[in-house]
């Protein structure tokens, strides 16, 4: 089945700095690229929708520069944190829809990166 | 727009006995429907989709759920709950085809006893 590697599992910085996360699909090509951050106890937001080679799509109320997204091929897509406060700490998760010849991959998840900013 | 709802925050059963985890949903189109379990500081993993054909689908590690379009329900069910069933489970909704976001429902804690 399709599989989506997310790193890192968990991630301590200090508040100003930036923060990567990536998302790689190891055997299917992640044409789109679904970003959602989850707070404690509480559901997944969409954050933002990258389909590879473009510009993201942003959701209302996400700031497109605080929240770079990242999707330059098939297989990566990244989404960095810039300028960490402590309100972003959250649950990041991505979701990779694709493909791998004729056969449909679609919304498969991450392990979701913890962020913790101090 | 489409939206969700999970009106239980929290479902406790006991061991051996059937679990049923309620989802409704609003879309102005045909509904692709799905199920996933989340477990601590994890990703989600699929249980089940509905995107048409037999109301009744079944999914993995015995759940199935029942696609009622009248009531707009799309509940969870497994006639006999595990303790490691014990997780959080998400409803999500994809309004027509085409590479969509889902949108998730807020999620219902399943405690199963022992």
């Amino acid at each position: 089945g399709a599989v989506v590697s997310q790193h890192p599992s968990w991630v301590i910085c200090k508040s100003g700095t930036s923060v990567k996360i990536e998302c790689r699909s190891l055997d299917f090509q992640a044409t789109t690229m679904f970003w959602y951050r989850q707070f404690p106890k509480q559901s997944l937001m969409l954050m933002a929708t990258s389909n590879e080679g473009s510009k993201a799509t942003y959701e209302q109320g996400v700031e497109k520069d605080k929240f770079l997204i990242n999707h330059a091929s098939l297989t990566l897509s990244t989404l960095t944190v810039t300028s960490a406060h402590p309100e972003d700490s959250s649950f990041y998760i991505c979701s990779a829809s694709g493909n791998r010849g004729k056969a449909n991959y679609g919304y498969t998840f991450g392990s979701g990166t913890r962020l913790t900013v101090v | 727009a489409q939206s969700v709802a999970q009106p239980e925050d929290q479902v406790n059963v006991a061991e051996g006995n059937p679990l049923t985890v309620k989802c409704t949903y609003s879309v102005s189109g045909n509904p692709y429907l799905f199920w996933y379990v989340q477990y601590p500081n994890r990703g989600l993993q699929f249980l089940l989709k509905y995107i048409t054909g037999d109301n009744l689908v079944k999914g993995s590690y015995g759940f199935e759920a029942e696609f009622n379009k009248s009531q707009t329900s799309f509940h969870l069910k497994k006639p006999s709950a595990l303790v490691s069933d014990s997780a959080l489970y998400f409803c999500a909704v994809r309004e027509g085809t085409g590479r969509r976001a889902l949108t998730f429902g807020s999620g219902t804690r399943l405690q199963v006893q022992p």
